[in-house]
C-alpha cells in the first residue's frame, strides 16, 4: 500500500534559523495537506495543496508541491520558539484512503 | 463556540474489558473520523464516516468499532480484541469528503491498560 514518509524524523535548530521538512510518498499524491500538532496537543490543520508545482505562503511558512506530485515540502524562515512540534503531511488520496505522514518533530532552542 | 468533544480524556481499560470513547462535534460536519497515534509515531486511521449510519474500515479496524446514528455522534468501542489499545485516540470531522476538506481534531482521549 501507499506509504508517505516524512524527513528527517527529528530536527533541532536555534532560534532564527531555517528549518524544512520533506513529504515523500510511494504513489502519486492526490490532495496535500499539511498540519501541525504541539506536544501534548491535536492536530491543526495549515493548509491543502492540490496542483503539481502549487507554491503557498503562510507568513514565514512556504508549501510547495513537487511537479511529479510524488512529494512537497514545509519551508519555515527563521524559526521562532512558538514553531515548535510535529508537523505532518496528509494525503487524501483519489480512492478515499487517509494517509497521514510519519511526521517531524521540530525543537527550536531559543 | 463550535468544536469537537472528546471524552473522557484518560481512560484505563481492564483486561477483557470493552471500553467506549465519546466523539461529539457541533460544527454541523458530514464527515467523522477515528485516528490512533502511537508515542513519536503518526495517525493511523481507524474507521470514518461520510453520512449517517454508514462507515469504513481504516487501516487498522481489526479490534475497534463505531457507530454513527447521529450526524454529531461518532463513538468508538474499543473490545477485548484489540490486544494493544495503549495509544492516543483522536477524533476528527470535516465538512465534505474525506482528504478533499480540512480536518478539525478533538483534544483526544489516552488509553492506557490497567
Amino acid at each position: 500500500g501507499q506509504q508517505v514518509m516524512q524527513i528527517p524524523q527529528y530536527q533541532h535548530v536555534q532560534e532564527g534559523e531555517d528549518f524544512t521538512t520533506y513529504c515523500n510518498s510511494s504513489t502519486t499524491l492526490s490532495n496535500i495537506q499539511w498540519y501541525k500538532q504541539r506536544p501534548g496537543g491535536h492536530p491543526v490543520f495549515l493548509i491543502q495543496l492540490v496542483k503539481s508545482g502549487e507554491v503557498k505562503k503562510q507568513k514565514r511558512l512556504t508549501f510547495q508541491n513537487g511537479e511529479a506530485k510524488k512529494n512537497s515540502s514545509l519551508h519555515i524562515t527563521a524559526t521562532q520558539t512558538t514553531d515548535v512540534g510535529t508537523y505532518f503531511c496528509f494525503d487524501g488520496g483519489a480512492t478515499n484512503k487517509l494517509i497521514f505522514g510519519t511526521g517531524t518533530l521540530l525543537a527550536v532552542q531559543p | 463556540d463550535g468544536g469537537i468533544t472528546q471524552s473522557p480524556k484518560y481512560l484505563f481499560r481492564k483486561e477483557g474489558q470493552n471500553v467506549t470513547l465519546s466523539c461529539e462535534q457541533n460544527l454541523n460536519h458530514d464527515a467523522m473520523y477515528w485516528y490512533r497515534q502511537d508515542p513519536g509515531q503518526g495517525l493511523r486511521l481507524i474507521y470514518y464516516s461520510q453520512i449517517v449510519n454508514d462507515f469504513q474500515k481504516g487501516d487498522i479496524a481489526e479490534g475497534y468499532s463505531v457507530s454513527r446514528e447521529k450526524k454529531e455522534s461518532f463513538p468508538l468501542t474499543v473490545t477485548s480484541a484489540q490486544k494493544n489499545p495503549t495509544a492516543f485516540y483522536l477524533c476528527a470531522s470535516s465538512t465534505g469528503q474525506g482528504g478533499y476538506q480540512p480536518q478539525h481534531f478533538g483534544d483526544g482521549t489516552r488509553l492506557s491498560i490497567l
